[in-house]
């Protein structure tokens, strides 16, 4: 499964968009791009997948580059329940390898 | 709420001792996942289970076994219980149309908090 860089930590204004970026220079042809975020010690959240297409649902929207060597997750509207920690993770099987993610803070 | 459900919130145990997790997957969900989340490795996936036989392993122990049931929900049993067992342990399950096919979304569980003194 294909490496994945994400920013330490990243700060957003509330009622701003939060762009969270994610690099997989190896990512193969056949894996996806999933992201997730975990609030506090809650369970790891699903927010959004895509292969290679842009995507877009009620939560976040993902733009994956047109190499697919990386890959962006947008949240609109951030909100202070948007504080987590965000994962992206790129896999072509079941296996998901969660790295150290983004600590975002969304500041009032 | 993702539908998963793990039970208990909480185990506090001592060195040595034996506890055994148990998950509910969401309904329809074939495929159950086990993850430890400890302070120093982060989320790792343990073991997956798929209709009630094991289909993959990951950074398991030995003294950690799981197990998937007819009604398809699962337990992890963990022994010999050491300090640096203490960790979250979370169960995600996903539907898993077919074997082999695409990755799948997996929806995770509230999780266990394992303290071990």
């Amino acid at each position: 499964d294909a490496k994945t860089t994400q920013p330490t930590s990243m700060d957003c204004a509330e009622g701003r968009a939060a762009n969270l970026p994610c690099n997989h220079s190896t990512i193969s042809g056949n894996e996806y791009v999933y992201w997730y975020r975990q609030i506090h010690s809650q369970g790891p959240q699903y927010i959004i997948h895509g292969l290679k297409n842009n995507e877009t649902n009620e939560m976040a929207s993902l733009i994956i580059t047109e190499d697919r060597k990386s890959s962006t997750l947008i949240l609109p509207h951030a909100t202070l329940r948007d504080t987590a920690v965000y994962y992206c993770i790129v896999t072509g099987t079941y296996k998901y390898i969660f790295g150290t993610g983004t600590r975002l803070k969304v500041l009032a | 709420d993702s539908g998963v459900t793990q039970t208990p919130k909480h185990l506090i145990t001592a060195t040595g001792q034996r506890v055994t997790l148990r998950c509910s997957p969401r309904s329809g969900d074939l495929s159950v996942y086990w993850y430890q989340q400890s302070l120093d490795q982060g989320l790792q996936f343990l073991i997956q289970y798929y209709n009630g036989e094991e289909r993959a392993k990951g950074n398991i122990l030995e003294r950690f076994s799981a197990q998937q049931f007819p009604d398809l929900h699962s337990e992890l049993n963990l022994s010999s219980l050491e300090l640096g067992d203490s960790a979250l342990y979370f169960c995600a399950s996903s539907v898993t149309v077919r074997s082999g096919g695409p990755p799948e979304t997996q929806y995770f569980g509230p999780g266990t908090r394992l303290l071990v003194l």
